[in-house]
């Protein structure tokens, strides 16, 4: 389909484990976002790239966390030493403009349901 | 961003309008209204958005007041699908890349 895709959808790792999550964004979008959400909570800000480049970072829990977007298109969302706070949903969007200029609308996948045993 | 309040909680009866009450009465002159909704398992889904004017397209209808102090989600015919969580969030342009949620409206829509 022409959305948002993320894998994987579920995944189950064991404490102190690493984990990469990867988010295919909408084709041509400059702007993508990686948010965290915990049971029962909306939605947090992680951080953002245009294009390749990470203009914000400042969601981040820990420096556990690491995003890259090498070539602009795909990115993924890296967790190292993974712990039972961890667990959440990730959830990856896309626009088509710059984020923080514009009133675009960020479109979602469904998100990656991390579980830390 | 302003800060938005929305309701906990709503239910509506399938076929009815289903009106969702967000208030922002801190927002400013540049700041956009959006709504999105999260239906159980899925990601946020965009509905729409506005500035001052009434905006409609297939999904809604979003009511600003005047004073731009509050808004109003219209679902004309809601259906049992409709049943999400809706969000209300105010947010300019060059304010940064983040959406704040909150923590929205839990809409249930009955037979």
């Amino acid at each position: 389909g022409a959305g948002v895709s993320q894998s994987p959808r579920y995944k189950v790792a064991k404490r102190g484990q690493d984990v990469a999550l990867r988010c295919d964004p909408i084709s041509g979008h400059v702007s993508l976002f990686w948010y965290q959400q915990a049971l029962g909570q909306g939605p947090e800000f992680l951080t953002y790239f245009q294009n390749e480049a990470q203009l914000d970072k400042s969601g981040l829990p820990s420096d556990r966390f690491f995003a890259e977007r090498p070539e602009g298109s795909v990115s993924t969302l890296k967790i190292q030493r993974t712990q039972q706070e961890d667990s959440a949903v990730y959830l990856c969007a896309s626009s088509y403009r710059q984020g923080g200029s514009s009133n675009q609308p960020q479109h979602f996948g469904d998100g990656t349901r991390l579980s830390i045993l | 961003d302003a800060k938005t309040t929305q309701p906990t909680s709503m239910d509506c009866a399938e076929g009815r309008a289903a009106n969702l009450p967000c208030n922002h009465s801190t927002i400013s002159g540049n700041e956009y209204v959006y709504w999105y909704r999260q239906i159980h398992s899925q990601g946020p889904q965009y509905i729409i958005h506005g500035l001052k004017n009434n905006e409609t397209n297939e999904m809604a209808s979003l009511i600003i007041t005047e004073d731009r102090k509050s808004s109003t989600l219209i679902l004309p015919h809601a259906t049992l699908r409709d049943t999400a969580v809706y969000y209300c969030i105010v947010r300019a342009p060059n304010s940064g890349y983040a959406l704040n949620f909150g923590k929205g409206t839990s809409l249930l829509v009955t037979p």
